[in-house]
């Protein structure tokens, strides 16, 4: 079936330093869903990308989608300590059945 | 709104226990999910309803699971009986057919088999 693999698994870096996680697809996505957990917390939504192409910004946070609807990234501008949490990409069927990527788990040094 | 709510937050129970989750989704979804979360396996879909009906019950590991939906408003997940490899979080969600596909999430339970 349809899969959603998302690298690096890790990442640990210096408060202020830039972080990105990509997710990547075999298969042509029609959307894709970010979301964002905090340690012992829920998952969270953060954004959704329809559109090839698509870029959206959230303060630090830039969302792309790629062109050919494969492959999607989540990168962080200067990181801060409030960023540390688990990033997961999900894809939504017509069915609102999310197929998620195993997330990538941020570790920010201050 | 109170957002989806889940019950018990902990649960500690002994091997060959039943043990029953509860979640009240969003007023108004209609779409409602079971995970799974572990650190080995990350998030698993269990089950999700549609209208209070089940759509997809192929995440459900064994017959020792079972979920319910009898109203819009009320949700459960029974195990019985209870196994340690079965310690895991629980996390429900609601989500809403038209618009944002957008997935709400509980704030889990943490069960933990011994």
């Amino acid at each position: 079936g349809q899969q959603v693999m998302q690298i690096p698994q890790y990442q640990h870096v210096q408060e202020g330093e830039d972080f990105t996680t990509y997710c990547n697809s075999s298969t042509t996505l029609s959307n894709i869903q970010w979301y964002k957990q905090r340690p012992g917390g829920h998952p969270v939504f953060l954004i959704q990308l329809v559109k090839s192409g698509e870029v959206k910004k959230q303060k630090r946070l830039t969302f792309q989608f790629g062109e050919a609807k494969k492959n999607s990234s989540l990168h962080i501008t200067a990181t801060q300590t409030t960023d540390v949490g688990t990033y997961f990409c999900a894809n939504a069927g017509n069915n609102r059945k999310l197929i998620w990527g195993l997330g990538t788990s941020l570790a920010v040094n201050p | 709104d109170a957002g989806v709510i889940q019950s018990p937050r902990h649960e500690v129970t002994e091997m060959g226990q039943e043990v029953t989750l509860r979640c009240k989704p969003i007023s108004g979804h209609d779409y409602l999910f079971w995970y799974r979360q572990t650190m080995m396996r990350g998030l698993e879909l269990l089950i999700y309803f549609n209208n209070n009906v089940p759509i997809d019950d192929s995440g459900m590991p064994e017959d020792r699971f079972s979920a319910k939906m009898p109203n819009a408003s009320f949700s459960t997940l029974k195990i019985q009986p209870s196994e340690p490899r079965d310690s895991a979080v629980y996390f429900c969600a609601s989500s809403h057919r038209k618009g944002n596909p957008e997935a709400f999430f509980g704030q889990g339970t943490r069960l933990t088999v011994v």
